[in-house]
């Protein structure tokens, strides 16, 4: 069974820094392209960054683009975002999300999204 | 960058009602298209991928259509569980854009 466990969340000061983690699990972890998606309160859902399956290709939102950075462990499942330079629009509820792939086919960078975490609420205020 | 526009933003109906909601994109994405469902309090739940893919295990009532810009959601008939928001994403390139979100209730 496929688990997505988010983790790191909380209360931040305007300028702070945070990291989210995710971890993995019931899947091989290292073959799939990986993201992070975040719906703001009573809002709808906003891609903030993927990464390849290998991890050297990463992809940012304009709104998050030189603030925040995706990486990925594939020796302990884990894929992290580390985010600087909060703002309060940032606030949120972020999700870990495992890219779909069909069956013999390629792990596509840049996909739909096949199974979300529960998400990890993060809110940016002082 | 691709902008993905749904309509309505929501719609009421009744139970056993069609209904349709609509996708469009600015440019043309072939047909990297998903289609998502929120329920109230929910983590999104994938329902169809390709544009017209049902995922496994995704009631036989949902269905896709379309390629290009042009994209629809079809429920052939609405039910009570059915009530969510259901948002389109496209992911023919990044950013995988996803579309602002269709609320249905029952009428």
């Amino acid at each position: 069974e496929v688990q997505l466990l988010e983790s790191g969340g909380g209360l931040v000061q305007p300028g702070g820094s945070l990291r989210l983690s995710c971890v993995a699990s019931g899947f091989t972890f290292s073959s799939y392209a990986m993201g992070w998606v975040r719906q703001a309160p009573g809002k709808g859902l906003e891609w903030v960054s993927s990464i390849s399956a290998g991890g050297p290709n990463t992809y940012y939102a304009d709104s998050v683009k030189g603030r925040f950075t995706i990486s990925r462990d594939n020796s302990k499942n884990t894929l992290s975002l580390q985010m600087n330079s909060l703002r309060a629009e940032d606030t949120a509820v972020y999700y870990c999300a495992k890219t779909f792939r069909l069956p013999g086919g390629p792990s596509l960078d840049i996909n739909a999204f096949d199974f979300w975490g529960q998400g990890t609420m993060l809110t940016v205020s002082s | 960058d691709i902008q993905m526009t749904q309509s309505p933003s929501s719609l009421s109906a009744s139970v056993g009602d069609r209904l349709t909601i609509t996708c469009r994109a600015s440019q043309g994405i072939s047909n990297y298209l998903a289609w998502y469902q929120q329920k109230p309090g929910k983590v999104p739940k994938l329902l169809i991928y390709t544009a017209s893919t049902l995922q496994s295990g995704v009631p036989s009532r949902f269905s896709g259509s379309g390629s290009g810009t042009d994209f629809t959601l079809t429920i052939s008939s609405l039910q009570p569980e059915d009530v969510a928001t259901y948002y389109c994403q496209k992911y023919n390139s990044a950013p995988p854009a996803f579309g602002q979100g269709t609320k249905v209730e029952i009428k």
